[in-house]
């Protein structure tokens, strides 16, 4: 069982659709992160959230930190081929200096 | 320009063969770290330093073995390679402890024979 489960863990919809992808665990984090990664390429930082309850958007892009910050969600709104990729969550439990990365999300979007 | 590389990006080699991989930083962090990312894109770290000093040493067998000569520079050692050391091997910096945002190099990808 990983710490991080994503979901869907794939995705492929259709150019200007909507959508959202969860990260949840059963442990409080002190901070998330969400990663973008493309292929042969090494995990690019999108956004970092602190506070419980936290949001933020990056244009297209809105994330959310749950208000227990056990989870997260992302965003897409009206989605572009641009933003194909392997969308990571990643955290830092509370009193652990380790990144915890999530399963991961695989997006496809269909021109 | 390059803010994080990783040589080499492809390694093809035999089982019980000793290989390296370097990793350099120019972004001035004080903390670099390896990842391992399995044929499920999952991501999970096997070493951090900070300042060249060890920090996070994950389960890792000790036949993978970090060496950090200066901030800059963090490589990874592997001995006697296996069949499942197989996998996509991330370096990472960070800046401002362990917490700040950490930046990946492009990967290498290890496949043993």
């Amino acid at each position: 069982t990983q710490l991080l489960e994503q979901s869907p863990q794939f995705l492929s919809i259709q150019e200007g659709e909507n959508l959202t992808v969860y990260c949840n665990s059963s442990s409080v984090f002190s901070s998330l992160q969400w990663y973008r990664q493309e292929p042969g390429e090494g995990p690019v930082l999108l956004v970092t959230v602190v506070t419980g309850g936290e949001v933020k958007k990056l244009k297209r892009l809105t994330f959310q930190f749950g208000d227990a910050r056990k989870d997260s969600s992302l965003h897409i709104t009206a989605a572009q081929p641009g933003d194909t990729g392997l969308y990571l969550c990643a955290g830092f439990m509370v009193g652990n200096e380790k990144l915890t990365f999530g399963t991961g999300t695989r997006l496809t979007i269909i021109p | 320009d390059t803010a994080v590389s990783q040589t080499p990006k492809y390694l093809v080699t035999q089982m019980g063969n000793d290989k390296s991989i370097k990793c350099e930083q120019n972004l001035g962090h004080d903390t670099m770290y390896w990842y391992k990312q399995d044929s499920k894109k999952f991501l999970k770290i096997m070493f951090s330093y900070n300042n060249k000093e060890l920090i996070i040493n994950e389960t890792v067998p000790n036949r993978f073995s970090p060496k950090s000569p200066d901030k800059a520079h963090l490589n990874l050692h592997i001995n006697s390679l296996e069949l499942g050391d197989s996998a996509v091997y991330f370096c990472a910096s960070s800046r401002g402890g362990r917490r700040g945002a950490q930046y990946f190099g492009p990967g290498t990808r290890l496949l043993v024979l």
